[in-house]
């Protein structure tokens, strides 16, 4: 089945600095990827589309100089979290879809922690 | 806008006890729907998904699902629960199955022994 890998699992970073986390789909080609954010015991809020070759598509309220997104090829999506802050920690979970009809596929998920 | 609602915040039942998980939609099309299970610190698993056809989805680790369209509604079910099953359940829906998912808010399991 599809798989997609997320890289890392765990990150912990000092305020001020930029963490990069990265999405790759694994046996298949996703031409469009999802980056998502989970608070504590909160469902997940989508921040947003990354289509390959093309500017991703943010939601409202999710600042696009802040968290970079890079979809350069049709099996890596990289999220860059730009100048973090502690308010920046949380969960953030990839997912990539193949062809159409052929449902979503998660990553595992990073948890950053900024300190 | 689609929204998706799961009632029930925290489930708890015993072990070998018959499981349901209730989840309302709202879209104006029929929808893709979607069930996924994740487990602390971890990513999201599908455990079942509904496009078209047949309205009774089998999914893996035993569970189903029913698509009801006159209640908008997409309950899991799964009728003996184990230990293993502990864990946050989502549904979401999404438009076309290459659009972005709307999660509701989650459920989360507890089996107790």
């Amino acid at each position: 089945g599809a798989v997609v890998s997320q890289h890392p699992s765990r990150v912990i970073c000092k305020s001020g600095t930029s963490v990069k986390i990265e999405c790759r789909s694994l046996d298949f080609q996703a031409t469009t990827m999802f980056w998502y954010r989970q608070f504590p015991k909160k469902s997940l809020m989508l921040m947003a589309t990354s289509n390959e070759g093309s500017k991703a598509t943010y939601e409202q309220g999710v600042e696009k100089d802040k968290f970079l997104i890079n979809h350069a090829s049709l099996t890596l999506s990289t999220l860059t979290v730009t100048s973090a802050h502690p308010e920046d920690s949380s969960f953030y979970i990839c997912s990539a879809i193949g062809q159409r009809g052929s449902g979503y596929t998660f990553g595992s998920g990073t948890r950053l922690t900024v300190v | 806008a689609q929204s998706v609602t799961q009632p029930d915040i925290h489930i708890t039942v015993s072990e070998g006890a018959s499981l349901e998980l209730r989840c309302n939609y709202s879209y104006g099309a029929t929808p893709y729907l979607f069930w996924y299970v994740q487990s602390p610190g971890q990513g999201l698993q599908l455990l079942l998904k509904y496009f078209s056809g047949d309205t009774l989805v089998q999914g893996i680790k035993g569970f189903e699902a029913e698509f009801k369209r006159s209640q908008s509604s997409f309950n899991l079910r799964k009728p003996s629960v184990h230990w293993s099953d502990a864990a946050e359940y989502f549904c979401a829906v999404g438009q076309g199955g290459s659009e972005k998912l709307v999660f509701g808010k989650g459920t989360k399991l507890t089996v107790n022994p």
